[in-house]
């Protein structure tokens, strides 16, 4: 399995503020996901990463608001914009791997907005 | 309608007794699989087992097993032995193989909450 690293582990953000948050990863992946776990809730996947083109959001994330970079294999960053006490969420990168194609997650970003 | 439903938002099983976390699924595809991932109160999420749609045998993961009945669209989570260590959120999730298209994405459900009691 892929040993994930996430920077920064938590945060704490003022509102209209921007965080990035990056994701390393130590072997060369094709897809990376991003996803938001708000307070008590479920992952969400906010969007697709692939080396070399444009993210694929999911319905109700927008580039404008999340923007994300993926300028190698190893590497992606995902960007809180414009930051409001509701982006207040868990955000953890994944990767594909292993036989049965399962992710494997980072440990996660901790945002707290005030 | 909800892909992925797990009724029990919380459970408590005494130390060193068997659990079993529901799951329910609803997919119109023919190949899917289905994965079970462990959330401490730390936030990381760690995978356990998984099962694919076309596996005749149910997925066993040392004290993790899956009780895969794919007429009723249930892949139930058992734990054998509960440890203390086993306490933390237990997220069912599924991916759908649209043919030709490898997709990778997951959907999950809203978790259970398991407590081991000593």
């Amino acid at each position: 399995s892929a040993v994930i690293s996430q920077k920064p582990s938590r945060d704490i953000c003022q509102r209209g503020t921007s965080l990035t948050i990056q994701c390393q990863v130590d072997s060369q992946v094709t897809m990376m996901f991003w996803y938001r776990q708000q307070p008590g809730q479920s992952l969400t996947l906010i969007a697709t990463a692939n080396q070399g083109s444009e993210a694929t959001y999911e319905s109700g994330f927008v580039i404008d608001k999340f923007p994300i970079s993926r300028p190698n294999l190893t590497f992606s960053t995902l960007t809180v914009s414009n930051m409001s006490p509701e982006d207040s969420s868990i955000y953890l990168c994944s990767v594909v791997g292993g036989q049965s194609y399962e992710q494997y997650f980072g440990p996660g970003t901790r945002l707290t907005v005030t | 309608a909800q892909k992925i439903t797990q009724t029990q938002p919380g459970m408590f099983v005494q130390e060193k007794e068997a659990v079993t976390l529901d799951c329910t699924y609803d997919t119109s595809d023919q190949s899917y699989g289905l994965f079970w991932y462990k959330q401490p109160s730390s936030g990381e999420m760690i995978f356990l087992i998984y099962q694919g749609s076309y596996d005749e045998q149910n997925a066993t993961e040392g004290r993790y097993s899956l009780n895969f009945q794919k007429a009723r669209k249930s892949a139930n989570l058992v734990i054998s032995a509960s440890q203390l260590g086993d306490s933390a959120m237990y997220f069912c999730a599924m991916r759908e193989d649209h043919s030709g298209a490898g997709s990778y994405q997951l959907t999950f459900g809203k978790g259970t909450k398991l407590s081991v009691i000593p």
